[in-house]
C-alpha cells in the first residue's frame, strides 16, 4: 500500500468547515484512499472512501485532485464531538483475500469553542 | 444490525502468563482482523482471518496467534506476556467479495496492561 502524509495536527473553530489534506504521491491506479477517525481510545471509525471522483456522505466530503496524489477531507461544520486523530490511508483495490489496513500516525485535530 | 463487539473492555495481567481476548463481528461480516495499538501510534495489523483460516499476518511472533469460529467470531491468543504487549487490540471486521478490497469495520477495542 502507498505511503500517505499528513500534518500531525491542526485547529478548527466549532461550526466552520474543517479541511484536512493528505499526499499520497505514489498512489497506484488500483488503490482507494480511504478515511478513518479515532476518538480518544475507542476503535477506529470508518468516514468515507474514494478512488477518483469526488464523495459525499452523511459524515464527510471527500476530494480527490485529478492525478490523485492528494486528498482532503471536509468536515463542513465541525464540533466539538470531531475532535479526534483522523489517519487518511491508501488500500490496494485489488487485495487478493488479505485486507490489513496500514495506518500512519494521522492528524489530531482539534476542534475549538 | 449490531456492530462490532469486543470483550473485555479492559484487562491487567503479569508477565509471562497468557490472555485471550474476543471480537464478535458484525452481521453479515465473515473476515475478521486484529491490531494492536501502542500509546501514541497507529493501529498495526495482527493478522486476519477469513472462513477460520488465517490469510494474511504482519510482523508479529508465533506467541500471537488466533482462531476463528464457524458464526465467524474470533480470538486473539497471546502467550508469554512482555511488558511490551500492553496496548489497545481492536478487531476489524469487514464483508468479504472475491478479493476486492472491502471497508472494515472496528470494535471499541480491548486495553491490555501487562505487569
Amino acid at each position: 500500500d502507498a505511503k500517505t502524509t499528513q500534518p500531525p495536527s491542526m485547529d478548527c473553530a466549532e461550526g466552520r468547515a474543517a479541511n484536512l489534506p493528505c499526499n499520497h504521491s505514489t498512489i497506484s491506479g488500483n488503490e482507494y484512499v480511504y478515511w478513518y477517525r479515532q476518538i480518544h481510545s475507542q476503535g477506529p471509525q470508518y468516514i468515507i472512501h474514494g478512488l477518483k471522483n469526488n464523495e459525499t456522505n452523511e459524515m464527510a466530503s471527500l476530494i480527490i485532485t485529478e492525478d490523485r496524489k492528494s486528498s482532503t477531507l471536509i468536515l463542513p461544520h465541525a464540533t466539538l464531538r470531531d475532535t479526534a486523530v483522523y489517519y487518511c490511508i491508501v488500500r490496494n483495490l485489488l487485495s487478493g483475500g488479505y485486507q490489513k489496513v496500514t495506518f500512519g500516525t494521522g492528524t489530531k485535530l482539534q476542534v475549538i469553542p | 444490525e449490531t456492530g462490532v463487539t469486543q470483550s473485555p473492555t479492559h484487562l491487567i495481567k503479569t508477565r509471562g502468563q497468557q490472555v485471550t481476548l474476543r471480537c464478535s463481528s458484525q452481521s453479515g461480516h465473515n473476515t475478521v482482523s486484529w491490531y494492536q495499538q501502542a500509546l501514541g501510534q497507529g493501529p498495526q495489523f495482527i493478522f486476519q482471518y477469513y472462513r477460520e483460516e488465517e490469510n494474511g499476518r504482519g510482523n508479529f511472533p508465533p506467541r500471537f496467534s488466533g482462531l476463528q469460529f464457524p458464526n465467524y467470531s474470533s480470538e486473539l491468543n497471546v502467550n508469554a506476556l512482555e511488558l511490551d504487549d500492553s496496548a489497545l487490540y481492536l478487531c476489524a471486521s469487514s464483508p468479504q467479495a472475491g478479493g476486492r478490497t472491502d471497508t472494515q469495520y472496528f470494535g471499541p477495542g480491548t486495553r491490555l496492561t501487562v505487569l
